[in-house]
């Protein structure tokens, strides 16, 4: 069974510093990998999907890398500001049988980024 | 629409009581998903539906998990007889045409089961 582990739990950064958000996947076997965002009541945001033949993905300031052969990814966010305190969540895309793909997720890093 | 919704918003049921959430997707998009998310964990799959057909419930906890999307556009998870562990937010999600491609989430129903 595919596992999802986000470390830390927590981070708290002050502004302008950058960051690394770490997960890891116990099965390669992967279709691709997408990291969230998680906002108190909001529900999750896509922010970069990583297909399982490319190495990385930008999109402003974020920058996100994927090595399947050693089951890890990595959430870079750059000069980090106040509102992009949140969970950050993992999840991996496996093929689950009869045509269909499902998400496991890890359990976040919860953001605090101090002004 | 604009994104996905999800009504109602928060809901506190007795044990035992029936419930039912409601789920409206991105307008046009073929593929819906139902997570739960318990306190301090991630979202866990529950079913998946392209249109109107189940494809997959493997991730429903028990029997007392009933999801329906009869005319292909808005879902509901009915939860039977309610119990304490059933606290959690209920998440939906919709995707374009199938669920290689990126998930859009609704804002969640957060259940409390007293």
């Amino acid at each position: 069974k595919q596992e999802v582990t986000q470390i830390p739990a927590a981070l708290s950064v002050p502004e302008g510093e950058n960051l690394v958000l770490n997960c890891s996947f116990t099965d390669s076997a992967i279709y691709n990998l997408q990291w969230f965002r998680q906002d108190p009541g909001k529900g999750l945001t896509s922010l970069l999907l990583i297909q399982s033949s490319q190495r990385e993905q930008t999109s402003g300031r974020l920058n996100a890398s994927l090595d399947k052969s050693s089951g890890r990814s990595t959430l870079y966010i750059a000069a980090s500001q106040p509102g992009d305190s949140a969970t950050y969540l993992c999840a991996v895309r496996v093929y689950s049988g009869a045509g269909s793909y499902q998400l496991t997720f890890g359990k976040g890093t919860k953001l605090s980024v101090i002004p | 629409g604009a994104g996905v919704s999800q009504s109602p918003r928060y809901k506190v049921a007795k044990r035992g009581q029936d419930v039912a959430l409601r789920c409206d997707p991105i307008s046009g998009h073929v593929s819906l998903f139902w997570y739960q998310q318990a306190l301090g964990q991630g979202p866990e799959f529950l079913t998946y539906f392209q249109n109107e057909a189940q494809l997959d419930k493997s991730g429903l906890p028990s029997d007392r998990f009933f999801a329906e999307r009869p005319e292909g556009s808005v879902s509901t998870l009915k939860i039977q007889r309610t119990q304490q562990e059933d606290s959690a937010v209920y998440l939906c999600a919709s995707s374009y045409r199938d669920t290689r491609e990126t998930q859009y989430f609704g804002p969640g129903t957060r259940l409390l089961v007293l």
